[in-house]
Parts: structure tokens; sequence; C-alpha cells
């Protein structure tokens, strides 16, 4: 069945440090790919997705590409902020919306200022 | 308000009691979803739905049951808890198309004593 691997955490950096949260994945042809963000005491929300090959999903700064070669759609930011601090999921969708969406376990990120 | 609302925010409950949590949605999305969340596991899917009068079981459903008979609501009940059922539990939506997003509530923390 699909499954998501992310490194879980926690991950500590610094205020302006360069941010990636790896991300692979394990599916049957061609699954649209998300990230999520989680805020303390609140549900999630979408970070950015992309939903072919070499698409590359961005937003509030976060970028993440789709690659199929080596099945990742791993997450980076250049300079991170303590706004930033969360916790991020790694998504998949194999087909429609039946399917929802196989997580990762999630990735607590910790900026320290 | 327009989104998708879960009541209640908290709940603590005792072991064997039947316990309904609730899910409402205001963009008549055709998919719902029950997740629930734990450390070191992530979300788990409990059950979805693809319309009114349409439900299906996910990774995790034991002792659970869902019902939809309207396209905005679907709730969740736990017909007699169990201490393993303490957790945070995610109603989300989504359209019907490949890649579509989920729309997520603000969960709901349960503790079973």
């Amino acid at each position: 069945g699909d499954s998501v691997t992310q490194m879980e955490g926690p991950v500590t950096l610094s205020e302006e440090a360069f941010l990636t949260i790896n991300c692979t994945y394990t599916a049957t042809g061609y699954p649209s790919l998300f990230w999520y963000v989680q805020y303390p005491g609140e549900g999630l929300q979408l970070l950015l997705k992309a939903t072919k090959a070499d698409d590359k999903g961005s937003n509030k700064g976060f970028e993440a590409t789709y690659r199929k070669e080596t099945t990742s759609f791993h997450l980076e930011k250049g300079s991170v902020q303590v706004s930033d601090s969360a916790v991020y999921f790694c998504a998949l969708s194999s087909g429609g919306g039946a399917d929802g969406l196989t997580f990762g376990k999630g990735t607590h990120l910790i900026i320290q200022p | 308000d327009a989104g998708i609302t879960q009541s209640p925010r908290y709940k603590i409950t005792e072991t064997g009691r039947q316990v309904t949590l609730m899910c409402h949605q205001t963009w008549s999305h055709s998919y719902m979803f029950w997740y629930r969340q734990d450390l070191g596991h992530g979300l788990r899917l409990i059950y979805y739905s693809a319309a009114a009068d349409i439900t299906d079981k996910g990774e995790v459903p034991d002792g659970y049951v869902v019902s939809r008979s309207k396209t905005e609501n679907f709730p969740l009940t736990l017909e007699s808890a169990t201490r393993s059922q303490t957790s945070v539990y995610f109603c989300a939506s989504s359209g019907a198309r490949k890649g579509e997003k989920l729309f997520f509530g603000s969960g709901t923390q349960l503790s079973v004593l």
C-alpha cells in the first residue's frame, strides 16, 4: 500500500537558517504530493502541493519539488523564522477524493531566535 | 460562518461510555474524513464518506461508527470508549477531483479515563 516516510525530529534550528525536511514515498501510479503544516492547537492546513513529476510547489517561502526518479518531495526554506515553528506533514493522494491522504508521521520544527 | 467546524473542542469521558464527535462543513464538499492523531503515528484514517449515505472504513475503524444522513454533517461515535481511543480527532473535507486538498477542522481532544 501507499506510505510516506519523513524525518520525525524534533528539528531545532536558529532563525535565518536553511531548512530541509526530507520526505520519500511509496505509491502506485502517479500520486499527488502535499505538505501540510500544523501550528500549536490547530488543525492541519495545506502549505503546498504538486500533482505531477518535476512540478514545484511553493508558498510562504517554502518549496518542494516532485521527484519521481527518487520518489521524494523534500521541503526547503532558505531562511526560517520563529513563526515557522510547527509540525510539518508530508502526504500523498493516489486517487481521487475517496482515498483521502496518506500522511507521514510529522516533523516537529523548532526555530530558536 | 463558512468552513469546517468540530465540536466539542475538548472531551473527557470514562471507559465504556458512548461519545459522539460532531463535524459540520459549509462547502458542500462530497468527501468527508475522520482522522486520529497520535504521537509516533501521525494521522491515521478512521472512516471516510464519498457522499450522503455512503461511508467506508479507513485504516483504523475498529470501535468507531459513522453516519452521513446529510452532506454537511459527519458525526463520529465511539460506541464504548476505551483508553486506547484517547487521541486528537480531526475531521476533514474535500472535493472529488484528483489532487484536491483537504480542509481540516480544529480538532477534538478526547481523553478516556
